[in-house]
């Protein structure tokens, strides 16, 4: 099986720019978690998807959205982009039965604000 | 909200000594999963507890959920090179809408 894929895999942007980020999750996998990681801060959670609709949500400003398409890809939205917002931004695909499932992350998009 | 954090945040260890970390939440989880990140790679699922009080085992690395299924460890025996990264620990509350992680331990192996 192939794993999460994510492009692209490094992008560097200015500020005010929005940015797109995509993720297809393993096959079968109806569930993709979204996760800023800076080195300060660790593994911030954004939000997940499951069957297209958001089903939970982090603490992060409305500038950051995403959605999920029919065949579970998933896109994640960074609109007005600050310095801040440089980080690794991973997605992690379950099956999304259950909350007790293995999360299988893709290698990551790393984002770079200038 | 829930918060679930690990200690030490950094290790530096010589190879061939032995490594813990400790996970700790601030509310009972469903269930314990770790996960390792190399450098520069993104985590991958190690090992999951779902029993109050379970011990597994892997090779030299020894994962326990305590009996309020608050806490968790791994510990490390004889380190190696190869077990540099960061250890996350994660898990689902009780609740059962949200996956937590842990705020990593950043393992350093000084050969």
């Amino acid at each position: 099986k192939a794993g999460v894929t994510q492009t692209p895999r490094y992008l560097i942007k200015t500020r005010g720019q929005q940015v797109t980020l995509s993720c297809s999750p393993i096959s079968g996998h109806r569930s993709v978690s979204w996760y800023q990681q800076t080195p300060g801060q660790g593994l911030q959670f954004l939000f997940e998807y499951f069957s297209e609709t958001q089903r939970n949500k982090g603490n992060f400003p409305g500038r950051f959205s995403g959605r999920q398409f029919s065949n579970s890809r998933s896109e994640m939205n960074v609109s007005t982009l600050e310095l801040g917002d440089s980080a690794l931004y991973l997605c992690a695909s379950s099956l999304g039965q259950t909350y007790r499932e293995t999360q299988y992350f893709g290698p990551g998009t790393r984002l770079l604000v200038l | 909200g829930q918060q679930v954090m690990q200690i030490p945040q950094y290790q530096h260890v010589q190879e061939g000594e032995d490594f813990t970390t400790y996970c700790n939440s601030s509310t009972t989880l469903s269930n314990i999963q770790w996960y390792k990140q190399r450098p520069g790679g993104h985590p991958v699922f190690l090992i999951q507890l779902v029993k109050s009080g379970e011990v597994k085992k892997q090779k030299r690395l020894t994962f326990q959920f305590g009996e309020a299924k608050k806490n968790s460890s791994l510990h490390i025996t004889a380190t190696q090179t190869t077990d540099v990264g960061t250890y996350f620990c994660a898990g689902p509350g009780w609740t059962g809408n949200q996956f937590y992680f842990g705020t990593g331990t950043s393992l350093t192996v000084i050969p």
